[in-house]
């Protein structure tokens, strides 16, 4: 099974920090994905990354930047955290679509950050 | 962009009954995949359902892509089905981005 492991499930940072979110998956996925979740808003993609070192925005990227240096790790940034950041962060990996064998989106567990 | 609804927004049941959840899509689709999400907040892939029919247990889909919509049966449903159940779909040509529905809550009361 693909794993995707996000480093931390719980996490509380102050106003101000820089926050760093990472994201390890082990199947070889070209796709990476950072997905925030909040109440009633439902999930909104970050940043997604289609190769090593690219990237592309997400309907939400104001605030956050993203590094994928290695194709197995895609790091999410929070350059200076805001209490407006405290929110439920997804990460994700995905083959390309046009691999034999395509099964969608697998999903980390997860890291709830609270930014005090 | 693909507009994805879910319906109903939620849904409360006795345990043993059956369900079933809809996802409408309002264009084409190549990629469609059911997720369950857990109380911890993790989502879990239910089944990567493009087109057809597929079965898991008490689980099953269906998605009539010329229709532009997909359901998920619940059958005998239990407790531990409780949670939120997402609709994800997409075009692809490259990253497989995909869009979600705002989801289905489901409460099984023993």
């Amino acid at each position: 099974d693909v794993k995707v492991t996000q480093s931390s499930r719980y996490l509380v940072k102050r106003t101000g920090e820089k926050v760093f979110l990472e994201c390890v998956q082990d199947m070889d996925h070209e796709n990476m994905f950072w997905y925030r979740q909040d109440p009633g808003l439902g999930l909104r993609l970050i940043y997604f990354s289609y190769d090593v070192k690219m990237k592309e925005k997400g309907d939400i990227p104001e605030g956050y930047s993203v590094s994928r240096e290695k194709k197995e790790r895609f790091s999410l940034i929070l350059e200076s955290a805001s209490t407006n950041q405290t929110s439920m962060y997804l990460c994700a990996s995905k083959l390309s679509q046009g691999a034999v064998t395509n099964y969608g989106y697998t999903f980390g567990s997860g890291t709830r950050l609270t930014v005090v | 962009g693909i507009q994805v609804e879910q319906s109903p927004p939620d849904l409360i049941l006795q345990e043993g009954a059956n369900s079933t959840l809809r996802c409408n899509f309002s264009d084409s689709v190549n990629n469609l995949q059911w997720f369950h999400q857990n109380p911890w907040g993790q989502l879990i892939n239910l089944f990567y359902i493009p087109s057809g029919t597929k079965q898991n247990g008490r689980l099953s889909a269906t998605t009539v892509a010329t229709e532009r919509y997909s359901l998920l049966y619940i059958s005998s449903s239990q407790t531990t089905d409780s949670g939120v159940y997402f609709c994800a779909v997409a075009y692809n040509t490259n990253a497989g981005k995909s869009t979600f529905g705002d989801g289905t809550t489901l409460t099984v009361k023993p």
